[in-house]
């Protein structure tokens, strides 16, 4: 996963406390995304970005946002964490047609 | 149903065993991910195709855009290849499988 790091790498939150993740890349990408993985659901896409200042909505945006202050970063935040925010979260430069596809290393998150 | 369907859902072999798993889609793709997740670990990915086929190790993968099918195999199964694999089709934006969970048992 070169060039792609996440933080923090486990986080155990109580209901109603907030958080932010940070996905860092030294990649130089314009695009950026952040999904979140549940078992028997796949990977599912909340959130993504086209380039620095800009924002979009995924599959699953419904109680996080994101900011995209500086190219390299893409940071989520989970303003009031409900138990069904448990998940591994995984961020991810885009794919391309020159390379293959990297993820960070993924970020473990509890709400209990 | 799901743009991308992946077959079988969970795989169990003897170690040395040869291995194949499934993946269909239905959506037009400029590049089709073949990717590997240990048990509590990250996701590594394997293949990234857009025609034919490609090797690594004993690990191919296959391509055929017409059928919109691709399969992954595995040549000589060993314990460390128990993970699970998702392919994912590149549209514009990723659309992943379900994954199929591979055990091989020594």
């Amino acid at each position: 996963n070169a060039g792609v790091t996440q933080t923090p790498k486990f986080r155990v939150l109580k209901t109603g406390q907030s958080m932010t993740l940070l996905c860092a890349q030294d990649m130089n990408h314009e695009y950026m995304y952040w999904y979140r993985q549940d078992p028997g659901m796949g990977l599912r896409l909340i959130h993504y970005s086209v380039g620095e200042g800009t924002t979009a909505k995924g599959e699953v945006p419904d109680g996080y946002n994101v900011s995209r202050l500086k190219k390299q970063n893409f940071l989520l935040g989970l303003e009031s964490a409900a138990p069904s925010q448990t998940s591994v979260y995984f961020c991810a430069p885009p794919w391309g047609n020159d390379y293959e596809q990297y993820f960070g290393p993924g970020t473990r998150l509890t709400v209990t | 149903k799901n743009e991308v369907e992946q077959s079988p859902q969970n795989l169990t072999a003897q170690e040395g065993e040869f291995i194949t798993i499934n993946c269909s889609y239905s959506v037009g793709i400029s590049a089709l991910h073949w990717l590997q997740q240990h048990p509590g670990g990250g996701i590594v990915s394997l293949f990234m195709l857009s025609s034919g086929k490609k090797k690594h190790g004993r690990l191919i993968a296959t391509i055929n855009i017409q059928e919109k099918h691709s399969s992954l195999h595995i040549t000589a199964s060993h314990p460390r290849d128990s993970a699970v694999y998702i392919c994912a089709a590149a549209t514009g934006k990723l659309t992943f499988g379900q994954g199929t969970i591979l055990t091989v048992h020594p």
